[in-house]
């Protein structure tokens, strides 16, 4: 059971726009910044958002971030193939001492 | 350009150890915190350990503490994994990646080394 809660799927059709959501408490995305990544298959993972909404550079704007209270929200719009992955959220947990990912989404571009 | 190669894994019996090793070039290792971050076959990524840029902070999930040991050689570039007393449990690729500001913002990713723990 992960500290931080993600729906393990989610899905869209080409150019679309898909939300998912990260779960937490008050010790981790509550207090702390939130970060996501993508795991493409067989692959590393690769940083997507960084501090709840910033992209690095190379990451297409289709892709955001956003937090509020013990919650956090990744969104994908023009939703492409290539979008098709798993997706991760973490943070650091006040409480354990420790950084924690959520269990994953797998997203599926129908 | 940033690389981050893992070294060291492989097939381990139960109770057995094994020593990764993570050789990173292309930035400046010692103005960096690193951490390892694993993943179990078909399952989601677990974080496993933080070492400070100079060595002195370190933490460790809750549920490694007293098997395993992080570490660093800013001389030679490298960040470590000391693994004792290895479980089945353990059995996952296991990824170094750098933190940007110490944030917990990892930048980049090794490509991982497979620790298999088997009988």
């Amino acid at each position: 059971q992960s500290v931080l809660t993600q729906p393990p799927s989610a899905s869209g059709t080409p150019g679309q726009r898909v939300t998912m959501s990260c779960s937490g408490s008050s010790s981790n995305i509550g207090s702390n910044y939130v970060y996501w990544y993508q795991q493409l298959p067989g692959t590393a993972p690769k940083l997507l958002i960084y501090k709840n909404n910033q992209r690095p550079s190379g990451v297409p704007d289709r892709f955001s971030g956003s937090k509020s209270g013990t919650s956090a929200s990744l969104a994908i719009s023009g939703l492409r193939s290539e979008d098709e992955a798993d997706y991760y959220c973490s943070a650091w947990d006040d409480s354990l001492s420790g950084r924690v990912f959520g269990g994953g989404t797998r997203l599926t571009v129908l | 350009e940033v690389q981050l190669v893992e070294s060291g894994g492989g097939l381990v019996q139960p109770g057995g150890s094994l020593r990764l090793s993570c050789a990173a070039s292309g930035f400046t290792f010692s103005s960096h915190g690193m951490h390892w971050v694993r993943q179990a076959p078909g399952k989601g990524l677990e974080w496993v350990s933080y070492i400070s840029d100079g060595g002195r902070k370190i933490y460790y999930a809750d549920s490694l503490k007293g098997r395993f040991t992080i570490s660093r050689d800013n001389a030679k570039n490298s960040l470590y994994l000391q693994m004792d007393s290895l479980r089945d449990g353990d059995t996952a690729v296991y990824y170094c990646a750098r933190d940007r500001d110490s944030s917990g913002w990892l930048d980049y990713w090794g490509q991982g080394t497979l620790v298999t723990v088997s009988s």
